[in-house]
């Protein structure tokens, strides 16, 4: 069975541009967690997806932002990018049982520097 | 927010030696999650445990859900070079914030062979 998969591995962009993160999450989950970790840090997380709906944020600006599509993969994306933006920014699936989440599963990530 | 303390930060030690690690919520957690991360890898889900009490093993590596549901402990035991990486725990608290997962600083760990 395939796992979370990411896509680019690696993003280099400039202060002021927008990258966007693609993440696939395992077949038959239905909910999509973003994290940011910024190097020698811990996990930040950023949004949870479920069903094709935005469900919870953490404290992060309005320019990160994202989305589900039908088919459960999602899109992260950051706008007019600061070089704090440089990180790894993994996703993670689960199956999402009502209120209670079960184990996530993460993908290899992305890592995004911002030059 | 919900603060998970880990601890050690960091440890180093002989191949071979046994290994134990924890993790501390400020609050109640009805799930813990431990995982290891390889540099520039995404973590690697471990051990999962619902519930108080519980004490779960995969190989060499055993973790338990506290009885106070507020902190959790992994071991390791005979450790082994490919054992280095950075472990975080996470957990999920019983007072539902928006199906969040909360994890820890991490503990990097080194084996000397």
């Amino acid at each position: 069975e395939a796992g979370v998969t990411q896509s680019p591995t690696h993003l280099i962009k400039t202060r002021g541009q927008q990258a966007t993160l693609r993440c696939s999450p395992i077949s038959g989950h239905t909910s999509v967690y973003w994290y940011q970790q910024a190097l020698g840090l811990g996990l930040q997380f950023l949004l949870w997806y479920d069903e094709g709906e935005e469900r919870n944020r953490g404290n992060f600006p309005p320019r990160f932002s994202g989305r589900q599509f039908p088919n459960y993969s999602s899109e992260l994306n950051v706008n007019a990018l600061e070089l704090e933006d440089s990180a790894l920014y993994l996703c993670a699936s689960t199956v999402y049982g009502g209120e209670v989440s079960y184990e996530q599963y993460f993908g290899p990530g992305t890592r995004l520097t911002v030059t | 927010g919900q603060q998970l303390n880990q601890s050690p930060q960091s440890m180093f030690i002989q191949e071979g030696e046994d290994v134990s690690m924890n993790c501390t919520s400020s609050s109640i957690f009805n799930t813990w999650l431990w995982y290891k991360q390889d540099p520039g890898e995404g973590p690697v889900l471990l051990i999962a445990l619902y519930k108080a009490g519980e004490l779960t093993s995969n190989g060499r590596l055993t973790a338990q859900f506290g009885i106070t549901r507020k902190d959790s402990f992994l071991n390791i035991s005979a450790s082994i070079p490919s054992d280095v990486g950075i472990y975080f725990c996470a957990g999920q608290p019983e007072l539902y914030t928006g199906n969040q997962f909360y994890f820890g600083t991490g503990t990097s760990l080194t084996v000397i062979p």
